[in-house]
């Protein structure tokens, strides 16, 4: 089956800049997840979807990001506008059932705010 | 609260065992996963193991759970280079909200 598919692969911005992620989980995967990974940390959740809806944005810095899954397929994450401290990987993931047998991730978006 | 501890890094010659060391908070988890991560590459689920089991091996790979401890391993035996990664351990907390480690960092020299 074909994986987590992620666009771009590496992005580079400066600061005040607006900048936006894509990901296309594995077919029929009804959850969906965006985790931000910062370099030398595990990777730390910014929101899940379960289909189209939002599960847990807790982490998210809304005044910033935004993200959505509107037909609950693909999604994508905004970031506007960004900070130099947003420089990391961001990671899409999905799964059939929330973590039951763990989550495939895409390779990430590595995004450079300089 | 909710980390995830995990040592930064572990060197070890090839041919040798690694043990990977991970305390856990959340003592209702019904799973805890290792996942690997190769340079430039997303995670990749290694294994789980069921929160009801002691251990687990598959192939090379041996996770150990200590319940009363919170404390998981994983025992990578005959270590090639070809395993050196960054490895992460994680759990679900509240049954969903998989948390990281910070990951170890294994370093396999020749």
């Amino acid at each position: 089956e074909a994986g987590v598919a992620q666009s771009p692969r590496y992005k580079i911005i400066e600061k005040r800049q607006s900048v936006a992620f894509w990901c296309n989980p594995i077919s029929g995967h009804a959850t969906l997840y965006w985790y931000q990974q910062i370099l030398g940390q595990g990777p730390k959740l910014l929101i899940q979807f379960q289909n189209n809806g939002v599960v847990d944005d807790s982490q998210l810095p809304k005044d910033r990001f935004s993200a959505e899954r509107l037909k609950g397929v693909d999604s994508t994450l905004k970031i506007q506008p960004a900070k130099l401290e947003d420089s990391a990987v961001y990671l899409c993931a999905s799964s059939l059932v929330e973590g039951a047998e763990g989550y495939t991730f895409g390779s990430g978006t590595r995004l450079t705010v300089v | 609260g909710e980390d995830v501890e995990q040592s930064l890094f572990l060197s070890v010659r090839e041919g040798d065992s690694s043990v990977i060391n991970c305390t856990y908070t959340d003592s209702s988890s019904t799973y805890l996963y290792w996942y690997k991560q190769e340079p430039g590459a997303g995670l990749q689920l290694l294994t789980y193991i069921f929160s009801n089991m002691d251990m687990k091996q598959d192939q090379r790979l041996t996770v150990l759970l200590n319940k009363k401890d919170k404390h998981l391993s994983l025992r990578i035996a005959d270590t090639q280079t070809g395993d050196s990664a960054i490895y992460f351990c994680a759990e679900p907390l509240g049954g969903f909200k998989t948390i990281f480690g910070a990951g170890t960092r294994l370093f396999v020299k020749a």
